[in-house]
């Protein structure tokens, strides 16, 4: 089935590591993006990527990092210059073909990040 | 600044239920407005409203976009405890790679 994978579902980081998540799909979607939820807000775009080794830095890119080096991949990096890290990451993927040039995004299952 | 702002924050409602959650948005270049409902981990897409007026509907759920008042509301008729999720409401704007732009969502709690 197509779809997104996010792994791991939890992640543990120790002050001043750098945790990387990952993010797979394999709908054939050109753009791919990470956002940030914290408890009781909404989602925060972190870095967005419409292909291929370009990305863009979105609200709260501060204290993350991004490639991407193929098109089903879009690994996020959580560096220790993030100095508040814990909260639930998502990963979607859409494609701008399609009636309208857009199609809603589809979202992975997430990773909650914890620090120790 | 983009702001996308839902209310209620909460609410708590019985089985049987009429609910609506409203959505009012304050962007440049508005292009879409898009409902998510929100279980435990994925949000899951529900309606993409470009256009003023029309109604959308998927079973006991419905959505409807005024672009002159900037508001959306979603509805849902006879709830389910099923209907428990957050849902969120998100904007696209025009250009700059169909990022969206989240409300803080609404929790909804449906009780038998």
């Amino acid at each position: 089935d197509g779809g997104i994978t996010q792994s791991p579902k939890y992640l543990f980081r120790k002050e001043g590591q750098n945790v990387t998540l990952s993010c797979e799909q394999n709908l054939n979607h050109d753009a791919m993006y990470w956002y940030r939820q914290d408890p009781g807000q909404g989602l925060r775009l972190i870095y967005y990527s419409q292909i291929v080794n370009d990305f863009q830095k979105g609200d709260i890119a501060e204290g993350y990092s991004v490639s991407r080096e193929k098109k089903e991949s879009f690994p996020l990096t959580v560096t220790s210059a993030q100095k508040n890290p814990t909260a639930f990451y998502l990963c979607a993927s859409s494609s701008d073909r399609g009636p309208g040039g857009y199609q809603p995004q589809h979202f992975g299952d997430g990773t909650r990040l914890s620090i120790l | 600044e983009d702001k996308v702002v839902q209310s209620p924050l909460s609410l708590v409602v019985h089985e049987g239920d009429t609910v609506t959650l409203n959505c009012s948005y304050e962007v440049t270049n508005f292009r879409s407005l898009l409902w998510y409902k929100q279980e435990k981990k994925a949000p899951t897409f529900l309606f993409m409203l470009t256009s003023s007026g029309i109604e959308k509907k998927s079973g006991r759920l419905s959505s409807i976009l005024d672009k002159k008042e900037l508001f959306s509301i979603l509805n849902i008729t006879a709830t389910q405890t099923g209907d428990s999720a957050v849902y969120l409401c998100a904007v696209i704007l025009t250009g700059g790679g169909n990022k969206l732009t989240f409300g803080t969502g609404t929790q909804l709690k449906v009780e038998l």
